[in-house]
């Protein structure tokens, strides 16, 4: 099962930030966070990992708590081609424990 | 390209028919992982390779399914005496990492439906 909880759905308008927020109050240690996004017919895109320190890419920003038991996600100008179910995601690594076990994650709707 | 290709993209089987399906893992890459997804959820995990060794199969849902990457490259997954309740997404997945936490690339899946 997912150890994670995210909510079902949400709306952000154009421009602005989407904050996505994630739970995962059973974290181990050595289990990262990551953020995968799945366009419409496509298979899932990698966004962005952490440990524990917030990370940044070109895509986003990932904001964990300091007790790692949940994270934001944050797109800072949301556009019309973000609009796709988010996975946040418990993982471990090495072997198949480096496996990615989706939940529902939230469905983002990026309205004009 | 130089992503994870898979093939075919969509397939249509009779119920009863096998399938087989294709993926084309980014060259290098070690770590080859299969999943499925029905409609409206999210993937689910069905196999795990590391280069040719299946070193994990615990998803796979019953004996009709099969997984094999005998070269350590490409990798089939076949499906004997297909269901309506076969009927899904099938996503293949590679990552160059062994250990660490290695990102992995996805291709954009087969569907299958069956009749």
């Amino acid at each position: 099962d997912a150890k994670t909880t995210q909510p079902t759905s949400m709306d952000c308008a154009e421009g602005r930030a989407a904050n996505l927020p994630c739970n995962h109050s059973t974290i181990s240690g050595n289990e990262y966070v990551y953020w995968y996004r799945q366009i419409h017919s496509q298979g899932p895109q990698y966004i962005i990992h952490g440990l524990k320190n917030n990370e940044t890419n070109e895509m986003a920003s990932l904001i964990i708590t300091e007790d790692r038991k949940s994270s934001t996600l944050i797109l800072p100008h949301a556009t019309l081609r973000d609009t796709a179910v988010y996975y946040c995601i418990v993982r471990g690594y090495g072997g198949s424990q480096g496996n990615l076990i989706f939940g529902k994650g939230t469905k983002l709707s990026v309205k004009p | 390209g130089a992503g994870v290709s898979q093939s075919p993209r969509y397939k249509v089987a009779k119920r009863g028919q096998d399938v087989a399906l294709r993926c084309d893992p980014i060259s290098g890459h070690v770590s080859l992982f299969w999943y499925q997804q029905a409609l409206g959820q999210g993937p689910e995990f069905l196999t795990y390779f590391q280069n040719e060794a299946q070193l994990d199969k615990s998803g796979l849902p019953s004996d009709r399914f099969f997984a094999e990457r005998p070269e350590g490259s490409v990798s089939t997954l076949k499906i004997q005496r297909t269901q309506q309740e076969d009927s899904a997404v099938y996503l293949c997945a590679s990552s160059l990492a062994l250990t660490g936490p290695g990102e992995l690339f996805f291709g954009e899946g087969s569907r299958l439906t069956v009749l």
